[in-house]
């Protein structure tokens, strides 16, 4: 039973169209996270959310756009793809110490 | 501003041998340092961590030293099995909600 899981495991869209990509994790957890790993394997957090409610919030463009329903659902939904959009895309879970890591969307912006 | 740096980039280990890779931080903040372990395809798992109330910890082949008055803290790994072969990356939160992660080390360990 995947503790974090994450869909799709791969997107490949065109410049400028909308793509979501969905999270959950069943760890009972009261924080999540969407980290974005790009092709130098570098590891940069997007988003937290605490319980539904957003903690964190890095210099992400707007067109970015998380959205919590529950504690064990964190989404991420993107407008206006852009080339430099293409990364890995990683959700996480944590309870006061270990991330727990999905496995990852690959998106391919063409 | 990268909050936590890493060295090296790559490394090369023959199997049996020691692979040593370091971090250092600047923000005297920081009370947790984790080290992830990333195979490829996968998403980072947690490998060993440290406080920094103690200047070593070790767990099997791998350990952690800190050393708290220069802001540096390694990863060795003993006994390097070619099944260690992944990128590794070091980390370092406060108040466990915010983790700032390394550029990350590929490590490969040859046969």
């Amino acid at each position: 039973d995947t503790a974090v899981s994450q869909t799709p495991k791969y997107l490949v869209t065109q410049m400028g169209n909308d793509k979501s990509i969905k999270c959950e994790q069943n760890l009972g957890h009261d924080t999540m996270y969407w980290y974005k790993q790009d092709s130098k394997k570098f590891l940069k957090i997007m988003f937290s959310y605490n319980n539904k409610e957003l903690i964190i919030n890095e210099t992400v463009p707007n067109r970015f756009s998380p959205k919590s329903p529950d504690k064990a659902h964190l989404n991420l939904h993107i407008n206006s793809l852009e080339l430099g959009d293409s990364a890995v895309y990683f959700c996480a879970s944590s309870n006061l110490g270990e991330l727990f890591f999905g496995e990852g969307s690959r998106l391919t912006v063409l | 501003q990268q909050q936590v740096k890493q060295s090296p980039q790559s490394l090369i280990v023959q199997k049996g041998g020691i692979s040593i890779i370091n971090c250092a931080y600047e923000n005297t903040a920081f009370d947790y340092f984790p080290w992830y372990q990333q195979f490829p395809g996968k998403g980072p798992a947690l490998l060993i961590a440290i406080r920094p109330d103690v200047s070593e910890k070790k767990e099997g082949r791998f350990t952690i030293s800190f050393n708290k008055s220069a802001k540096q803290f390694s990863l060795h790994i003993m006994d390097s099995q070619p099944g260690d072969s992944a990128t590794y990356f070091c980390a370092a939160s406060y108040d466990f909600n915010k983790f700032y992660f390394g550029s990350g080390t590929k490590l490969n360990v040859k046969p």
